[in-house]
């Protein structure tokens, strides 16, 4: 079963600075999607950015870079110029598909807080 | 366009009585749908899935069910609620050519 580690509970980052939240998973796929998703205090989930296994370029969404090391299973996002709005829970998650039948996994989630 | 709804936002049940959340998508048909659970400070465990009416999938065997009455509608019940129920219940979608949709969610607090 493919399983998503995030090592971090929590991580803190000073306003304006840059900050990388670690993601590893496994999986026997060769392709397959991976995903980050912030949760504000209001809970809704939204979603950060996406990667597709087969890409090898790195996805990139304004200030929100990934690193996606398909060898090591490895997906970190890194967030540039920090902002007081981007203190949340990061979820990094993995599915097969990206609008199939299958479920999403999750990782158990970065809580980043933003200093001012 | 595409749009998820998901009540109630809050319910406060005492322990051993019934529950009903209910989750409808708009603007698509025969969408992919799913229950995630997510209690205090931890990530989000699937509940259930479903990828067409009368077909559910159960990940985590416990007093929870699901129900998909309709094609756009999935129901999430319990005959008698536990203290370990709370939690905070998200409903999601996907669809041909959509990724991922999270309703905004149902705060359930057991007592």
């Amino acid at each position: 079963a493919q399983t998503v580690t995030q090592s971090q509970p929590e991580m803190s980052v000073q306003e304006a600075e840059t900050v990388t939240l670690s993601c590893t998973y496994d999986t026997s796929e060769s392709d397959y999607y991976l995903f980050w998703y912030k949760q504000p205090p209001s809970r809704q989930m939204i979603l950060v950015i996406r990667q597709e296994a087969y890409k090898q370029q790195n996805a990139t969404e304004n200030r929100f870079s990934v690193n996606f090391q398909k060898a090591a299973k490895s997906f970190s996002l890194k967030i540039s110029d920090s902002q007081l709005g981007d203190a949340a829970m990061y979820f990094c998650a993995y599915s097969f598909s990206f609008s199939g039948n299958t479920p999403l996994v999750f990782g158990k989630g970065t809580r980043l807080s933003v200093i001012a | 366009s595409q749009t998820i709804h998901q009540w109630p936002a809050t319910l406060v049940q005492p322990v051993g009585s019934p529950l009903s959340l209910e989750c409808t998508v708009e603007g698509t048909s025969n969408p992919n749908l799913y229950w995630y659970r997510q209690a205090a400070g931890r990530g989000l465990q699937l509940l259930f899935y479903s990828v067409g009416i009368g077909q559910i999938s159960s990940e985590v065997p416990q007093n929870l069910s699901a129900s998909r009455p309709q094609d756009r509608q999935f129901i999430l019940s319990s005959k008698k609620l536990l203290l370990s129920d709370s939690g905070f219940y998200l409903c999601a979608w996907t669809g041909r050519r959509y990724g991922y949709t999270f309703g905004s969610g149902t705060r359930l607090t057991v007592v």
